[in-house]
């Protein structure tokens, strides 16, 4: 069963700041079905990166997605203030079928 | 517009059982795998079932096998979540979820992640 950590549990930084958010799987991944989510309070989550480093339609260049394996990062260049939320990496396609990280919280420091 | 729009959530006696219904609108439903996800209150994500584009392939989280059942109809563009012998943890925000992209014709799949999302709707399990 493959396990998603990521890390770190919250990430305080100011806006304009470089956000980098880990995930790490139990075992191997496959980079093309590894996917990262944003989330704000009360809304449900948004797709920002598909096969590892892909951006999804209408995702600004500031985020971007590396890694394989098992290590994967999320980065966020520079954060505006509408880019505090919680990010969750996914997976997809090992058992069990579907595994979502606990989630990575950047707030307002 | 793409749209997921989930249905069917409510207040309901542990034991009991609720029906959640998705419908999918501005794109070929049965062209598209589906999953169910469910968030508790202040919790992360939990993804709960998979079906195929066909429904002739379902996966379930352990959590809830043998109680939760998926279902489609796809002539009537809809996803279907039954949901039996509820207890309190299944207490969440469920959420439908569009997947990959199945092209039949050119036997062809294409996984852009979960791209699509419903609002959710919430089931609360509770006397």
């Amino acid at each position: 069963e493959i396990v998603l950590t990521q890390s770190p549990g919250t990430l305080s930084l100011s806006p304009g700041e470089r956000a980098t958010l880990s995930c790490r799987a139990s075992q191997s991944v496959s980079s093309s079905y590894l996917a990262w989510y944003q989330q704000k309070p009360g809304q449900a989550p948004r797709l920002l990166i598909y096969g590892a480093s892909s951006r999804a339609t209408g995702i600004p260049d500031r985020f971007s997605g590396s890694g394989s394996g098992t290590d994967f990062t999320l980065t966020i260049s520079r954060l505006e203030p509408e880019d505090f939320a919680v990010y969750y990496c996914q997976q997809y396609g090992s058992s069990p079928l579907v595994t979502f990280g606990p989630g990575t919280k950047v707030d307002i420091k | 517009e793409v749209q997921l729009v989930e249905s069917g959530g409510g207040l309901v006696q542990p034991g009991g059982s609720l029906r959640l219904s998705c419908a999918a609108s501005g794109f070929t439903f049965s062209s598209y795998e589906m999953n169910w996800v469910r968030q508790a209150p202040g919790k992360g994500l939990e993804w709960v079932s998979y079906i195929s584009s066909s429904g002739s392939t379902i996966y379930y989280a352990d959590s809830v096998k043998g109680r939760f059942t998926i279902s489609r109809d796809n002539a009537k563009n809809s996803l279907y979540l039954q949901m039996n012998s509820l207890r309190a943890e299944d207490t969440a925000v469920y959420y439908c979820a569009r997947g990959a992209y199945v092209d039949t014709a050119m036997a062809a799949y294409y996984y852009y992640g979960m791209d699509v999302w419903g609002q959710g709707t919430t089931v609360t399990v509770s006397s």
